[in-house]
């Protein structure tokens, strides 16, 4: 079985500081491991995805994820908050227990950019 | 880039209605899934399509069914809705069960009065 945890429900950041999203996950079997973002009233767009090649995984908007296989975890980051980030952010896991590889999400993030 | 539309960016319905909420997706993908989201909850997985007329039940199923006719469209029904069915709902779509990540819709946020 397989299940996410997002440190974290609200981050609240300067803009021009790093933003750094805590996500720790378990799993039996190699993961694949995803962040996603989702802006208000809109549907979720991915960030980035690890399928076990570089574990340092870099994103789209200047977003980053390293996948830590002794923490288990996959925490993503970016060295500069910006106005625009402000959302809310998903990360989520998948591996083939059970014969699927339906994603299983955390309960999301809001990150919070201050001016 | 694929697109996922969904029909209807906002809905209020009645209880005891029943209420269709349609996903169509424009890239040929084999696999489709209607997700609930609410708030401090996630994303729950009501209902998921590998093929056209196959169905599983997600973690969720109760309440809802779905149709898959052709490929590139996934209908979530609620049979009769009911004020604990108000909720963001979200379509998505995948190529494969494994890797690229889901592409999502816009959502329809639902209210059931």
């Amino acid at each position: 079985a397989q299940s996410v945890t997002q440190l974290g429900s609200h981050v609240s950041v300067s803009e021009g500081a790093l933003v750094l999203l805590r996500c720790n996950y378990s799993s039996s079997v190699p993961p694949y491991l995803f962040w996603y973002v989702q802006y208000p009233n809109q549907g979720l767009q991915l960030l980035l995805k690890y399928t076990s090649a570089a574990t340092l995984v870099k994103g789209i908007n200047g977003f980053e994820a390293e996948f830590k296989k002794s923490e288990t975890s996959f925490h993503l980051t970016k060295p500069s908050a910006h106005m625009s980030d402000a959302a809310e952010y998903f990360c989520a896991v998948s591996d083939a227990s059970g014969g699927s590889y339906i994603p299983t999400f955390g309960r999301g993030t809001s990150l919070i950019v201050h001016p | 880039d694929v697109k996922v539309t969904q029909s209807s960016r906002y809905l209020v319905k009645r209880t005891g209605e029943k209420v269709f909420l349609e996903c169509v997706q424009d890239m040929d993908h084999e696999n489709m899934f209607w997700y609930r989201q609410d708030p401090g909850l996630g994303l729950r997985l009501i209902y998921f399509s590998y093929d056209v007329k196959m169905k599983e039940k997600g973690d969720i199923p109760e309440g809802y069914s779905v149709s898959r006719e052709k490929k590139e469209r996934f209908s979530l029904i609620l049979e009769s809705a009911s004020t604990n069915q108000t909720s963001m709902y979200l379509c998505a779509s995948t190529p494969s069960r494994s890797g690229p990540g889901y592409t999502f819709g816009s959502g329809t946020r639902l209210t059931v009065v």
